[in-house]
């Protein structure tokens, strides 16, 4: 079992201030990284994959960020709305094995 | 939306019954994949398979078990349903173990 951790674990923040998280995971184990957005009441939602190490991705408001060499990614949300509110996961996907290892997320309420 | 249902979305049976979820997608996807998630814990793997008849086990596999006989659908059964299954169960699909996984909508599963 591979221990992918998220920080913070909650957080509540005002519309239009912009915001970031944290994915830490085993480096010596990397693949490739894996956010997804997942509202309350519906499905995980994939946003991006990432698997070279300084890459950076973006999607509207939302990027994010990959250091493979320290074990961490960064996800950012410029100018955050209500529709932002949500849990962001990652999910490591190792370079052994089939599976996906999932960080128990971070919890954005953004207030409007 | 990928194309995958969960049946039942919400199911309540009480202790020591047997339960099946089915998971049915029509993206003709290589790989299925049974999550629970759990207040804390996050979405952790249950079973997956990687094609008709090829299931492997995943972090949480203890009391279930799964079959696959068709691409299409992957079943997941408790064989005597104890409380601390009660949780949310996701199904997910992805055309190779590398690859973003797409969820279902979920099973909410209650056992009295």
């Amino acid at each position: 079992i591979l221990n992918v951790e998220q920080s913070p674990q909650s957080l509540h923040v005002q519309e239009g201030d912009s915001t970031n998280f944290t994915c830490s995971f085993p480096s010596s184990n990397f693949y490739a990284l894996h956010w997804y957005r997942w509202e309350t009441a519906k499905s995980p939602e994939a946003l991006f994959v990432m698997t070279l190490n300084g890459d950076e991705k973006k999607k509207g408001r939302i990027s994010a960020t990959l250091n493979t060499k320290e074990g961490y990614s960064y996800l950012y949300i410029k100018g955050s709305q209500p529709e932002d509110s949500a849990t962001y996961l990652c999910a490591l996907n190792p370079n052994t094995g089939n599976q996906f290892y999932f960080g128990t997320g971070t919890s954005l309420t953004v207030i409007p | 939306d990928a194309g995958i249902t969960q049946s039942p979305r919400h199911k309540v049976t009480e202790t020591g019954t047997p339960v099946t979820l089915r998971c049915h997608q029509t993206e003709n996807h290589r790989y299925m994949y049974w999550y629970r998630q759990d207040p804390g814990h996050g979405l952790r793997l249950i079973h997956y398979s990687y094609g008709v008849k090829d299931t492997d086990k995943g972090e949480v596999s203890d009391g279930y078990s799964v079959s696959r006989s068709k691409t299409e659908d992957f079943l997941l059964t408790l064989e005597s349903a104890t409380s601390s299954q009660t949780s949310v169960y996701f199904c997910a699909i992805s055309t190779a173990s590398t690859d973003t996984q797409y969820f279902g909508p979920g099973t909410r599963l209650t056992v009295l």
